[in-house]
């Protein structure tokens, strides 16, 4: 059973284009990662949210926490071939717990 | 040379074999972790060590264990391998502080 639901698990669209990914569970989590795995390597981290609403931006790319903690998204604006890869969410419960990760979504940049 | 280090990078077998993999690291991070990885699945934590007296089941155990030999080490065997655990494995590390996990390179078991 997988705690954590990403939707879509596949997204092919054009360069140039705007896209949301979005991580959901029915559980409260303390903190949030959301990772990035191109074919080959281990994921790598992109950014860590903890608080309920609080809204992060790394260049083109937007993360945000549902306000109850629950969930996430990663909006892209103006996606380019270099954003191809395997977008991974993951929670911890708290500081001394587990990390677990959301199923995945496979994104896809045609140019 | 890599932070965290896996081996072997690729392993075939056959089923019923007893197989481990190994993963060191210098990051000298208390927490390390293995997770499994299948298509479509994301990763899926199997076991998890917050210092070298201290082992956690994950997700899914069954048919897996683990020993923390030392702070740097971390690794995974499987007694009796059977083909659904034809998988990628990762191994992970982290901090308390951040709670980054730091990969490694994965090891790619298949079971025959």
């Amino acid at each position: 059973t997988q705690l954590l639901e990403q939707s879509p698990q596949f997204l092919s669209i054009q360069e140039g284009e705007n896209l949301t990914v979005y991580c959901n569970s029915s559980s409260v989590f303390s903190s949030l990662q959301w990772y990035r795995q191109e074919p080959g390597e281990g994921p790598v981290l992109l950014v860590t949210v903890v608080t309920g609403g609080e809204v992060k931006k790394l260049k083109r790319l937007t993360f945000q926490f549902g306000d109850a903690r629950k969930d996430s998204s990663l909006h892209i604006t103006a996606a380019q071939p270099g954003d191809t890869g395997l977008y991974l969410c993951a929670g911890a419960y708290s500081s001394a717990s587990k990390i677990i990760f959301g199923s995945g979504t496979r994104l896809s940049i045609r140019p | 040379d890599a932070d965290v280090t896996q081996t072997p990078r690729n392993r075939i077998t056959k089923t019923g074999k007893r197989i481990m993999l190994e993963c060191s690291q210098t990051k000298g991070h208390d927490r390390m972790y293995w997770y499994r990885q299948d298509p479509g699945l994301g990763l899926r934590l199997i076991y998890y060590s917050f210092d070298v007296k201290d082992i956690n089941k994950g997700e899914i155990s069954d048919g897996y264990s683990v020993s923390r030999q030392a702070q740097a080490k971390f690794s995974l065997s499987l007694e009796s391998a059977i083909p659904n655990q034809t998988a990628l494995y990762f191994c992970a590390t982290s901090d308390y502080v951040s709670g980054e996990l730091f990969f490694g390179e994965g090891s790619r078991l298949t079971v025959l």
